[in-house]
């Protein structure tokens, strides 16, 4: 099956520092997106990234793709409480069941833990 | 509003049984999935559609089935042949072919006693 690898695989910082989460890769990544889960609840969107190079940033949110396209990193500055949660990878990767066909293939994720 | 519903939210089912699990999406997506988490394993694949009356498997099809004879629907099929069954199951859609953001309903846990 095709992976992606997390890492991290789990995170524990104090309040106000940075951290990086970052998600790999063997394959080229046709899309990669960038999701925060809540244990036992949805998925919710953060960001994605299509081209290489490409960052994008929400609040104290900033996630890159690198040039290669098969690395992707998350970082939090100053982090706060309520960025507590599982942060998930996914990535747009051709399937094999025919052309102009895609799959959404996920990381085991990163579980962060923010002490005040 | 637009979104997507995955109902029920917890299942209780006895060893055996078959379950059927709904995902419904008024997005006008083309593309629905089916995923299984289970603690520490982040989401694995189970079946996934691009468009009605066709689907694929997953990395871990065995012990499912699916169908997709409408676009606003996804129903996953917990067989008994599926040999440990009591997992969260989440749904998504998305565009399909274009590279838009997937949408993720609130997940369905299966406890099967």
């Amino acid at each position: 099956s095709q992976e992606l690898e997390q890492s991290p695989q789990s995170l524990i910082v104090q309040e106000g520092k940075n951290l990086t989460i970052n998600c790999t890769s063997s394959k080229t990544l046709y899309g990669l997106y960038w999701y925060k889960q809540k244990y036992g609840e949805g998925l919710i969107f953060l960001m994605m990234l299509q081209k290489g190079g490409e960052e994008k940033s929400h609040e104290k949110i900033t996630a890159k793709l690198d040039e290669k396209k098969q690395q992707s990193s998350l970082h939090i500055t100053a982090s706060q409480p309520s960025h507590a949660g599982i942060y998930l990878c996914g990535a747009r990767m051709p399937s094999y069941s025919g052309a102009g066909s895609y799959q959404l293939t996920f990381g085991k994720g990163t579980k962060l833990s923010v002490i005040p | 509003d637009g979104g997507i519903t995955q109902s029920p939210k917890y299942l209780f089912r006895k060893e055996g049984q078959n379950v059927t699990l709904s995902c419904e999406q008024n997005l006008n997506h083309d593309a629905m999935y089916w995923y299984r988490q289970d603690p520490g394993q982040g989401l694995r694949l189970i079946y996934y559609s691009q468009i009605v009356n066709d689907f694929q498997k997953g990395d871990i099809a065995e012990g499912y089935s699916v169908s997709r004879e409408k676009k606003e629907s996804f129903p996953l099929t917990v067989t008994s042949a599926q040999k440990n069954p009591t997992a969260f199951y989440l749904c998504a859609s998305s565009m399909g072919r274009r590279f838009t953001e997937a949408f993720f309903g609130q997940g369905t846990r299966l406890t099967v006693v």
